[in-house]
């Protein structure tokens, strides 16, 4: 079945650092593919997304590339902030006649002053 | 900003007992879903719901669960006998439509604590 793998965290980095959280997945046809990121306390909060291939999605300074070849999702932000400390979710949209999210484990993200 | 809305933010219910986790979607969205957090676990989807009928469930969603849209603005979701493995955080979603153009919208989800 489809599923969606994402590196383990915690991830921890100082201000104004290069990120990069790795997510790849296995599916059937093309799904749609999403970041999704949960502050503390809050729900879940959609960041960005891509449909096809070689689609970006970018968003707040984050960015994410379909890579179909790859089977891959990796988020990107070129400089961090101590206001971007959440959990990071990687999720397919499974293709039937709901969509539904199949996630990944999620990644937590500590950025320190 | 239209968003999700979940009510209560926390549940504490007694093992056996029915509980009733209530979700606002967004007014003009067609599409339903729950989905729980177990602690320290991964999201998982529990049902999906479409045109006042279970469009899609998982496995997790079995007999001790349903869901309902009693008027236009509520969506909830009942465990009728809860028990321990109940216990997780759990997300109302909904959309517009499906594909990835309609992406979906989450609440802040109840957690719901089996005692």
């Amino acid at each position: 079945g489809n599923s969606v793998t994402q590196m383990e965290g915690p991830v921890t980095l100082s201000e104004e650092a290069f990120l990069t959280i790795n997510c790849t997945y296995t599916a059937t046809g093309y799904p749609s593919l999403f970041w999704y990121v949960q502050y503390p306390g809050e729900g879940l909060q959609l960041l960005l997304k891509a449909t096809k291939a070689d689609d970006k999605g970018s968003n707040k300074g984050f960015e994410a590339t379909y890579r179909k070849e790859t089977t891959s999702f990796h988020l990107e932000k070129g400089s961090v902030q101590v206001s971007d400390s959440a959990v990071y979710f990687c999720a397919l949209s499974d293709r039937g006649n709901t969509d539904k999210l199949i996630f990944g484990t999620g990644t937590r993200l500590q950025v320190f002053p | 900003e239209p968003e999700v809305t979940q009510t209560p933010s926390h549940q504490v219910t007694q093992m056996g007992q029915e509980v009733i986790l209530r979700c606002v979607p967004i007014s003009n969205h067609l599409y339903f879903y729950w989905y729980r957090q177990i602690l320290g676990q991964k999201v998982e989807f529990l049902v999906s719901f479409y045109n006042n009928e279970i469009s899609e469930k998982s496995e997790i969603f079995d007999d001790q669960f349903s869901v309902e849209r009693p008027d236009g603005s509520n969506f909830t979701l009942k465990i009728r006998s809860t028990k321990l493995e109940d216990s997780a955080m759990y997300f109302c979603a909904s959309s517009g439509g499906t594909g990835g153009d309609q992406p979906q919208h989450f609440g802040d989800g109840t957690r719901l604590s089996i005692l």
